[in-house]
């Protein structure tokens, strides 16, 4: 079974862009959660969607969005980037109440 | 606000030893809490999950323990390796059977494993 894909893997944007990230859940896993890691507040969650629904947000401001897809798959976006966007975004499926699978990351430098 | 706490400091042990990390938590009642594993520039790793109403989980060489009273977690690896060494990091989350979760992470606590 292949695992959670994210793309890109790296990414490099200037303060006022925006950004898109995208992720491919494990095949039949409905839920999909995003998280943001950084060295100083380390692993923050984002938001999380079930069959296209956002279930709950973290407290991020309304610059970051997302939404998920009939396939379950998702994506986030970052809009008008600040400096401290630099981090480490994850995205993580799994099936109710069970243990997340996360992906590789995509790593945003915004400068 | 609720706070989950795993020691800062890096955890330094001799390979073969047991490395014991704690997760304690304040303003929450979590239904059930994770560990996972990090390794540099990759996503955390699951490893165990252990609910409220049991008081230990094991596999293999690990296992966890969950205090309500103390609000804690205990995370042991046993006969340690020095391919044990990453970042272990806590999750806390109020499951729902609908498939809602938002897990809470600790800032996680790396583990050394010398030869």
């Amino acid at each position: 079974k292949a695992g959670v894909t994210q793309t890109p893997r790296y990414l490099i944007k200037t303060r006022g862009q925006q950004v898109t990230l995208s992720c491919s859940p494990i095949s039949g896993h409905r839920s999909v959660s995003w998280y943001q890691q950084t060295p100083g507040q380390g692993l923050q969650f984002l938001f999380e969607y079930f069959s296209e629904t956002q279930r709950n947000k973290g407290n991020f401001p309304g610059r970051f969005s997302g939404r998920q897809f009939s396939n379950s798959r998702s994506e986030m976006n970052v809009s008008t980037l600040e400096l401290g966007d630099s981090a480490l975004y994850l995205c993580a499926s799994s099936l109710p109440g069970n243990e997340q699978f996360f992906g590789p990351g995509t790593r945003l430098t915004v400068l | 606000s609720q706070k989950i706490e795993q020691n800062s400091e890096a955890l330094n042990i001799q390979e073969g030893k047991t490395a014991t990390l704690t997760c304690n938590y304040t303003n929450y009642s979590p239904a059930y809490l994770q560990w996972y594993r990090q390794d540099p520039g990759r996503g955390p790793v699951f490893l165990l999950l252990i609910r409220e109403n049991e008081k230990e989980k094991r596999k293999e060489r690990l296992k966890v323990t969950f205090d309500t009273t103390l609000k804690q977690s205990l995370f042991h690896i046993t006969a340690s390796q020095p391919a044990d060494s990453a970042t272990y990091l806590c999750a806390l989350a109020r499951a729902k059977n609908t498939g809602f979760q938002k897990l809470v992470f600790g800032t996680g606590t790396r583990l050394l494993v010398s030869p």
